[in-house]
């Protein structure tokens, strides 16, 4: 199985444009999963997302956050506008149908607002 | 919601030693517990995971043990080698597969 595929790996941008953030699941799984990842905060799930629907997002920071899964197969974290505050590393993760499934991440996005 | 502490922040120890990370929940029906282990740069990869009808589980140099009483669960590594340093990570989830994730040691192992 090809696992989690994010792009892309590096983003650099300056501080209030559009940043989008994207993330194929492995095929079959049910669940995906956005998190941060800082020093500071450690790693922290944004949102995640059962057959295409968000059901927690309580994890997101503010309204500059959203997240979409309009297929089974893709996902994308949007940040507009971005901040400097905003700089992470940031995965997902996808797990399969069932309770107490474990997660699989991705090789994440490195995100630097400048 | 579910809390989980991890400790210690860091550990350092001799090759070949053993190495023990504990972690605690707050949330009595939580009763998945994977532990990820992440290298530096790299994405988390789990190493092990215990159920809550099982105390204690092995994979090689690596076991989980978990007191669901005490709430609280631990990572021991025996024969610790070089490759095995990284930041290992605990987590806590009950039947909604939202992981509650601890805030990660850092396990250093010296040649």
């Amino acid at each position: 199985d090809a696992g989690v595929i994010q792009s892309p790996r590096h983003e650099v941008t300056e501080m209030g444009q559009e940043v989008t953030l994207r993330c194929k699941p492995i095929s079959g799984h049910d669940y995906l999963f956005w998190y941060r990842q800082t020093m500071m905060r450690g790693l922290e799930l944004l949102i995640y997302f059962n057959n295409n629907v968000p059901i927690d997002d309580s994890g997101m920071p503010e309204d500059r956050f959203s997240a979409k899964m309009p297929n089974a197969s893709f996902s994308t974290l949007k940040i507009q506008p971005s901040e400097p505050r905003d700089s992470a590393v940031y995965f997902c993760a996808s797990s399969p149908t069932g309770t107490n499934q474990p997660q699989h991440f991705g090789d994440g996005t490195r995100l630097s607002i400048l | 919601g579910e809390n989980v502490e991890q400790h210690p922040s860091t550990l350092s120890v001799q090759e070949g030693d053993s190495a023990v990370i504990k972690c605690t929940y707050s949330d009595s029906a939580s009763n998945y517990f994977p532990w990820y282990k992440q290298e530096l740069g790299k994405r988390p990869q789990l190493i092990i995971d215990i159920r809550s009808n099982v105390g204690e589980k092995k994979d090689q140099r690596i076991a989980v043990t978990l007191n669901k009483t005490a709430k609280h669960f631990s990572l021991h590594i025996t024969e610790t080698q070089p490759e095995d340093s990284a930041v290992y990570f605990c987590a806590a989830s009950e039947n909604f597969n939202k992981f509650y994730f601890g805030s990660g040691t850092k396990l250093n192992v010296k040649p």
